[in-house]
Parts: C-alpha cells; sequence; structure tokens
C-alpha cells in the first residue's frame, strides 16, 4: 500500500520570503507524484507533477518540486511567495502500474502568507 | 474549455434521507473520481469510472454509490445519510490514461446533515 505523509500540517512565512513544503511518501512500487492547492471554497488545482525523467520539476505560479528517490521525497519550494499564496497544498501520489487513477493524498499544508 | 462542473454546490439533508450529486467532466475526459473531503479524515476516494464501469473502488459503506453515463457525466448517491457524511464532495476527471494524465477538480459539493 501506498501512504504520504506531509509533516507540516501549517506553514507561516512572511511574504517574498522562500518556502518549502515537505512531503514524503512510502510505496513498494514506482509512483507518479503531484502537488495540488486548494483556495478556499475552491477545489484542487494542479501545481505540477513528476512521471518521470528530470527530478527537478517546475509547476505554475513559480513554484518547483524535486523527486528524491533515496529519501522517498518531493518537497515543494518558491524562492519568493506571495499574499495571493496563502492556501492548503496537498502532496498525493498514484500508481502507474495499476489500472486507476486513483490519488492518495497527504493530510494537507495550510501556507499562510504575512505582509 | 470548461472545467469540471459539479451540482448542486451547497446542500442540506437531514439524517435518514439520500442525496445525489453530480458531476460533468471535461469535454474528452472519459475517466471520473470522487473524492470525500473532511477536516479530520481528508481526503479520501471514493469510487472511479472509465467508460461507464466502475474501474476502483475505496473503502466507504454500500450507501455511497456510483455512475457514470455514456456521455461521460457521473452521479453519486449517498443513502441513508449520517452525520458524518457532512464532508466536501470532489469529482475530478482525466483523458483515462492511467495515471499519466493528472485529475482536473470541480469545486465541490458541500454537503451538510443537519
Amino acid at each position: 500500500a501506498q501512504s504520504v505523509t506531509q509533516l507540516d500540517s501549517q506553514v507561516p512565512v512572511f511574504e517574498e520570503a522562500p518556502v518549502e513544503l515537505r512531503c514524503n511518501y512510502s510505496s513498494s512500487v514506482s509512483v507518479y507524484l503531484f502537488w495540488y492547492v486548494q483556495y478556499p471554497n475552491q477545489g484542487l488545482q494542479l501545481l505540477l507533477k513528476y512521471l518521470s525523467g528530470s527530478t527537478l520539476v517546475k509547476g505554475i505560479n513559480g513554484f518547483e518540486a524535486e523527486f528524491n528517490k533515496s529519501q522517498t521525497s518531493f518537497h515543494l519550494r518558491k524562492p519568493s511567495v506571495h499574499i495571493s499564496d496563502t492556501a492548503e497544498y496537498f502532496c498525493a501520489v498514484s500508481v502507474p502500474l495499476r489500472n486507476t487513477d486513483k490519488l492518495i493524498f497527504g493530510t494537507g499544508t495550510r501556507l499562510q502568507v504575512f505582509p | 474549455k470548461a472545467g469540471v462542473t459539479q451540482t448542486p454546490r451547497y446542500l442540506i439533508k437531514t439524517r435518514g434521507q439520500q442525496v445525489t450529486l453530480s458531476c460533468s467532466p471535461i469535454s474528452g475526459h472519459r475517466s471520473v473520481s470522487w473524492y470525500q473531503q473532511t477536516p479530520g479524515q481528508g481526503l479520501q476516494f471514493l469510487f472511479e469510472y472509465f467508460s461507464e464501469t466502475q474501474r476502483n473502488k475505496g473503502n466507504f459503506p454500500g450507501r455511497f454509490s456510483g455512475r457514470q453515463f455514456s456521455n461521460s457525466r457521473s452521479e453519486m448517491n449517498v443513502s441513508t445519510l449520517e452525520l458524518g457524511d457532512s464532508a466536501l464532495y470532489l469529482c475530478a476527471s482525466s483523458e483515462g490514461q492511467v495515471g499519466s494524465q493528472p485529475q482536473h477538480f470541480g469545486d465541490g459539493t458541500r454537503l451538510s446533515i443537519l
């Protein structure tokens, strides 16, 4: 079975500071990795995905993430955050070898950006 | 292209009633998945449909059911509602190529049980 751990439930940061949201996963088979963002009263929006290839993945809104197979991590980073980045961020995995699109999510990290 | 559309956005029911939620996927998408989001349990997978067939099912009681129509639209039904069913129900669609194409989410239906 697969699982996803987001170590930080909340991350407070000042505007224009860098931020890292941590994600670790557990799986005995290869997985695809995703980061989604959820703004209040909205659904989830895909930030970026890792399927294969380069371990550094660039996404929308200036976010990037790095896949580290040995540490089973997929941390999300942004060099300079804005107030508008305040939202809930979810890391998720899917298993490509199985006949399903099912996503397994972490518990989420609430990013709060202060002026 | 229009995104994933879920109706209604908000719903209030009482215990024991049943409810049907609707999801219209992005045009051309053949796979539809449903998730339940609660503060306590987070995002949990309910079920997934592809070409009108249930492809995968999460660990929810039989009161939760779904179906998909020939135009890829999907509905989920919850019977004999319980207080614990209060949640945001999210629908997601994808092209159907398993795992490689990301799922696109609707804004959800917020179900409140009184």
